[in-house]
């Protein structure tokens, strides 16, 4: 079975710096990765998934993941984060082969100041 | 497009009473349907599954249950609700696989009183 470890439960970080959450994952398997933001009482939002071919995968918002199956790691960064980039963000895996459901991790928190 | 759509937004039920929380797809069929819950602090537990109608499986044994009636509608449901029931319950779909993710819907947030 796979699991995902998100190193970092909260994120400070000011206005236009830049940001990079950290996931890991552990699988005995090929995988496919993706990122979700969860905005305040809101459902999750799909940021980009890594399903094969390139290994830096840009998604919305200005995000953007690289897949290093090296060190099973699907690290998130933006370059300059904005005040509404506030909000929860789940790394999530799952198997390639057949079925298979989401795995998640527990959440990082990033929480962006002026 | 697909849509999801998930109701009540918001819950406060008091402890002892059944709960019945819906959630529906449009412009798909056959989905893969979820039901999660989000409790602080501890991410996203994933509660039932449905790959078809009439078809669930449930990942963590609790006093809640799981219905899937019709193709695109998924009904999570107790017969009495404990405190520990408070959460973010949220719905998703997904097609046959994980291989696009899963679509979420807005979610509804329940308090046991």
């Amino acid at each position: 079975a796979q699991s995902v470890t998100q190193l970092d439960s909260q994120v400070p970080v000011f206005e236009e710096a830049p940001v990079e959450l950290r996931c890991n994952y552990s699988s005995s398997v090929s995988v496919y990765l993706f990122w979700y933001v969860q905005y305040p009482n809101q459902g999750l939002q799909l940021l980009l998934k890594y399903l094969s071919g390139s290994t830096l995968v840009k998604g919305i918002n200005g995000f953007e993941a690289e897949f290093n199956k090296s060190q099973t790691s699907f690290h998130l960064r933006k370059p300059s984060v904005h005040i509404s980039d506030t909000a929860e963000y789940f790394c999530a895996v799952s198997e390639v082969s057949g079925y298979s459901t989401l795995t998640f991790g527990k959440g990082t928190m990033l929480l962006v100041s002026p | 497009s697909q849509t999801i759509h998930q109701w009540p937004a918001t819950l406060v039920q008091p402890v002892g009473s059944p709960l019945s929380l819906e959630c529906t797809v449009e412009g798909t069929s056959n989905p893969n349907l979820y039901w999660y819950r989000q409790a602080a602090g501890r991410g996203l537990q994933l509660l039932f599954y449905s790959v078809g109608i009439g078809q669930i499986s449930s990942e963590v044994p609790q006093n809640l249950s799981a219905s899937r009636p019709q193709d695109r509608q998924f009904i999570l449901s107790s017969k009495k609700l404990l405190l520990s029931d408070s959460g973010f319950y949220l719905c998703a779909w997904s097609e046959w696989t994980a291989n696009y993710g899963y679509t979420f819907g807005s979610g509804t947030r329940l308090t046991v009183v």
